[in-house]
């Protein structure tokens, strides 16, 4: 069975940093891209980052680029996003994300992260 | 990246209804298209993958269909849980963009 656990979620001050994890299993993980997802209060989904199976290629959001560095240790099955110079539209919910093919889209449960002073 | 425009944003439907949402997508995704209910505070659930296939333990008055760039979600016939945001999500080629919701409310 597919499981993702994100963890290190937080309460972090406006310039802040705050490192993410998403633990997985059931799933070889070396072989994958990985994803991260937000969902501000209120708001829809918004697609944050991808990493390739081997960490060689990456993908952010126009909002988060520069900003935020996503990760990937596969000797520890785990998926990491570092965040940094975060700002009060960064708070939302954060899910780590899978599509595996002809299988499914698999989500964590997600970690919330607010921005405040 | 390729857009996903969901339609409408909102509807309102009694119990017994039958509610179709629709997603475009700006360039073909074959099948690569999933469906998701969300409720507040959860976190948003699978109710249908390659654009058609039901996953399990979803009631199958849920349905979807199309291919290329043109999608349906049906939900034959409206039950009280069923009153939630749905979400289109294309799983072509990252980024795995998102459709903007659609809020199922009561009427």
């Amino acid at each position: 069975e597919v499981q993702l656990v994100e963890s290190g979620g937080g309460l972090v001050q406006p310039g802040g940093s705050l490192r993410l994890s998403c633990s997985a299993s059931g799933f070889t993980f070396s072989s994958y891209a990985m994803h991260w997802v937000r969902q501000a209060p209120g708001k829809g989904l918004e697609y944050v980052s991808a990493i390739s199976s081997n960490g060689g290629s990456t993908y952010y959001a126009d909002s988060v680029k520069g900003r935020f560095t996503i990760s990937r240790d596969n000797s520890k099955n785990t998926l990491y996003l570092q965040m940094s110079s975060l700002r009060a539209e960064d708070t939302a919910v954060y899910y780590c994300v899978i599509h595996i093919a002809a299988a499914g889209i698999y989500w964590g449960q997600g970690t919330l992260v607010t921005v405040s002073s | 990246d390729i857009q996903m425009t969901q339609s409408p944003s909102s509807v309102s439907a009694s119990v017994g209804d039958r509610v179709t949402i629709t997603c475009r997508a700006s360039q073909g995704i074959s099948s690569w298209l999933a469906w998701y209910q969300q409720k507040p505070g959860k976190a948003p659930k699978l109710l249908i993958y390659a654009a058609s296939s039901l996953q399990s333990g979803v009631p199958s008055r849920f349905s979807g269909s199309g291919s290329g760039t043109d999608f349906t979600l049906t939900i034959s016939s409206l039950q009280p849980e069923d009153f939630a945001t749905y979400y289109c999500q294309q799983a072509n080629s990252s980024p795995l963009t998102f459709g903007g919701g659609t809020k199922v409310e009561i009427k």
